[in-house]
């Protein structure tokens, strides 16, 4: 079975500030890895995806994540973020049939005014 | 278009009693996801449906957890009896169909046994 570890369970950061949210997986067969975000109170929202070609993916509301397979890490950025950006933050891994998805135990970015 | 509903949003249950949750997913959406999200956790796949069958229950407590969906619509999720540690968020998802890249999540139902 895959794991993904969100090694970071909270992130405080001030507006406008850069961000860094780290994900790493176990496997070493093929892989899909997503990003997903949630507000409170609300399901998960999907913010990228990761299925093959560029190793970095433009997702909505400015963020970013670069895969690289030999590091098994799926990190995500942005470099500017703003309040609204606060929220809980799972990364989640899938191999190439779909058939289960694994999910980090998820990372809090807490944007500070 | 309507996204996944979920009811009740909120539910407190003392423990050995049962409770249901229902689903609705995306219209059109073959495949049905229930997760359970415990507090400071990631969600945890319960259950997958394609249409009205289970692909996946590998990892539904099935001697107080089941579900169904009859029609290949609606899902519903029941847990009898309940314990301490089924306190979660349970989530519903859906897709287009098995093996499609985006899950659509609902809100979620908050349950608190006491």
């Amino acid at each position: 079975a895959q794991s993904v570890t969100q090694l970071d369970s909270q992130v405080p950061v001030f507006e406008e500030a850069p961000v860094e949210l780290r994900c790493n997986y176990s496997s070493s067969v093929s892989v899909y890895l997503f990003w997903y975000v949630q507000y409170p109170n609300q399901g998960l929202q999907l913010l990228l995806k990761y299925l093959s070609g560029s190793t970095l993916v433009k997702g909505i509301n400015g963020f970013e994540a670069e895969f690289n397979k030999s590091q098994t890490s799926f990190h995500l950025r942005k470099p500017s973020v703003h309040i609204s950006d606060t929220a809980e933050y799972f990364c989640a891994v899938t191999e190439y049939n779909f058939n289960k998805f694994y999910f980090g135990s998820g990372t809090k970015l807490n944007v500070k005014p | 278009e309507a996204g996944v509903a979920q009811s009740p949003r909120y539910k407190i249950i003392e423990k050995r009693q049962s409770v249901a949750f229902w689903c609705n997913p995306i219209s059109g959406h073959a495949t049905l996801y229930w997760y359970q999200q415990i507090l400071g956790q990631g969600p945890k796949l319960l259950i997958q449906f394609q249409n009205n069958g289970v692909v996946d229950d590998s990892q539904l407590p099935k001697d107080r957890f089941s579900a169904e969906r009859l029609k290949g619509v609606d899902s519903t999720l029941k847990i009898q009896p309940a314990k301490l540690e089924d306190s979660a968020v349970y989530l519903c998802a859906s897709s287009s169909s098995r093996g499609t890249i985006e899950q659509f999540f609902g809100p979620g139902t908050r349950l608190t046994v006491l």
